[in-house]
């Protein structure tokens, strides 16, 4: 069974950057799909951050693409999501995912929130 | 982008009755070389992650209860709970993977008992 854990600081000050990392187990990152990140702030729907596809390509929100990089480590095994500059607006629960080569997203991990405050 | 919209915003149905959620997407999800809607459904109970119900429009994920179908094309699409149970008691999204990777998913439509 596929796996994925989500893991970084819950507290980040404004102007700052975001960094959470995805920690996947049970399925080698690198033997294939997309691997995403999705947010939902407190109460609200779901925001598709970006992807990266196991080659390395990578894909961004263009709302979020100025201040998004998303990357895989594969000696580790895990993605990681960086997002600069960050505001309140930018406080949600943060998931990380697996992308199958249709689309739609099969695994997730269970979610961390970030709250953006000073 | 493709703009997802789901009806209604909540809903309250009975036990044991049908429950019907809306999505409309503002352009095609139809792929004409494969004849394939990109279309999916997932739940999310409080304090999980989303859980994936459908994709394909109409494919029922491994595992997931055959009182869940989806049906529809082009636009137009519909997640239907033939027999509600008090375990479905969830938030459902759409979402359109058309443009793949990247993806939009509808406001979702919360689910209730009446």
């Amino acid at each position: 069974q596929v796996q994925l854990q989500e893991s970084g600081p819950g507290l980040v000050k404004p102007s700052e950057t975001l960094s959470l990392t995805c920690a996947v187990s049970a399925y080698s990152i690198s033997s294939g799909y997309y691997w995403g990140w999705i947010r939902q702030p407190p109460g609200k729907g779901l925001e598709w951050i970006g992807s990266i596809y196991h080659s390395g390509s990578t894909y961004y929100n263009p709302s979020l693409k100025s201040r998004v990089t998303v990357s895989v480590d594969t000696s580790k095994n895990q993605l990681s999501l960086k997002l600069t500059s960050v505001t309140a607006a930018d406080t949600a629960v943060y998931y990380c995912g697996r992308q199958r080569d249709g689309g739609w997203y099969d695994y997730w991990g269970q979610g961390t929130l970030v709250t953006v405050s000073s | 982008d493709i703009v997802m919209t789901q009806s209604p915003d909540s809903l309250a149905v009975s036990l044991g009755e049908r429950a019907t959620i809306n999505c409309k997407s503002s352009q095609t999800v139809l792929y004409g070389s494969n004849n394939k809607n990109y279309l999916a459904w997932y739940q999310q109970k409080p304090g999980q992650p989303p859980k994936l119900l459908i994709y394909w429009a109409s494919t029922r994920e491994s595992g997931v209860p055959d009182r869940f179908s989806g049906s529809g094309s082009g636009t137009d699409f519909t997640l239907t709970i033939s027999s509600l149970q008090a375990e479905d008691v969830a938030v459902y999204y759409c979402q359109q993977y058309y443009t793949t990777p990247s993806i939009t998913f509808g406001q979702g439509t919360r689910l209730e008992i009446k």
